[in-house]
């Protein structure tokens, strides 16, 4: 069964700061692997999606790289600033059913200026 | 541009009772979704529909009821609730295949 994890839980961190998010799983037969972002009382929004063809997946400050075959990814936050605070969750689609997501429980990001 | 809309935000029951919770797309999406999000934990999948007329199980359906009115309506049915089924529960859709979910904004569900 394919478990998720993200550590740390919570992470508080001065403005300015680059920082790296994980999340690990256990079962490297991933069809693509996902992050989010939730802010208090919302629902979440996709960042990123990395196919289980690719390295890593860009977007302005944010950069996130997949290793399948140790069951890892990160997720970069390049001079991290008080409105990137919110949780961070990754989630992966195995490779049966019809993109159904295994969640991990997220990290708690606080940016303080 | 509404996206994925959930109705009602928040709801208070007393166990025993019964409680529909709506969600609606306007996306023109095939796919949907119905999650819970308990403290401390990631989102778990209750139930999704692949297509109008489908819905299947997820992670944890018991207690659980859905319907998928039509392409954009999924509905989920609690027909007695109780107390472990306090939660906050998300819709999602998404287009077809490898694409990213898109979600709502959470029906916050307190059973007494």
């Amino acid at each position: 069964k394919q478990e998720v994890t993200q550590i740390p839980a919570a992470l508080s961190v001065p403005e300015g700061e680059n920082l790296v998010l994980n999340c690990s799983f256990t079962d490297s037969a991933i069809y693509n692997l996902q992050w989010f972002r939730q802010d208090p009382g919302k629902g979440l929004t996709s960042l990123l999606l990395i196919q289980s063809s690719q390295r890593e997946q860009t977007s302005g400050r944010l950069n996130a790289s997949l290793d399948k075959s140790s069951g890892r990814s990160t997720l970069y936050i390049a001079a991290s600033q008080p409105g990137d605070s919110a949780t961070y969750l990754c989630a992966v689609r195995g490779p049966g059913g019809y993109n159904k997501l295994i969640f991990g429980a997220g990290t708690r990001l606080a940016v303080h200026p | 541009n509404a996206g994925v809309t959930q109705t009602p935000k928040f709801q208070v029951l007393k166990t025993g009772q019964s409680m529909t919770l709506q969600c609606a797309q306007d996306m023109n999406h095939n796919s949907m979704y119905w999650y819970r999000q308990d403290p401390g934990m990631g989102l778990r999948l209750i139930y999704y529909s692949a297509s109008e007329g489908t819905t299947d199980k997820g992670e944890v359906p018991n207690g659980y009821n859905v319907s998928r009115l039509n392409k954009r309506e999924f509905s989920l049915r609690l027909e007695s609730a109780a107390p472990s089924q306090t939660s906050v529960y998300f819709c999602a859709s998404t287009p077809a295949g490898s694409q990213p979910q898109h979600f709502g904004d959470g029906t916050r569900l307190s059973i007494l």
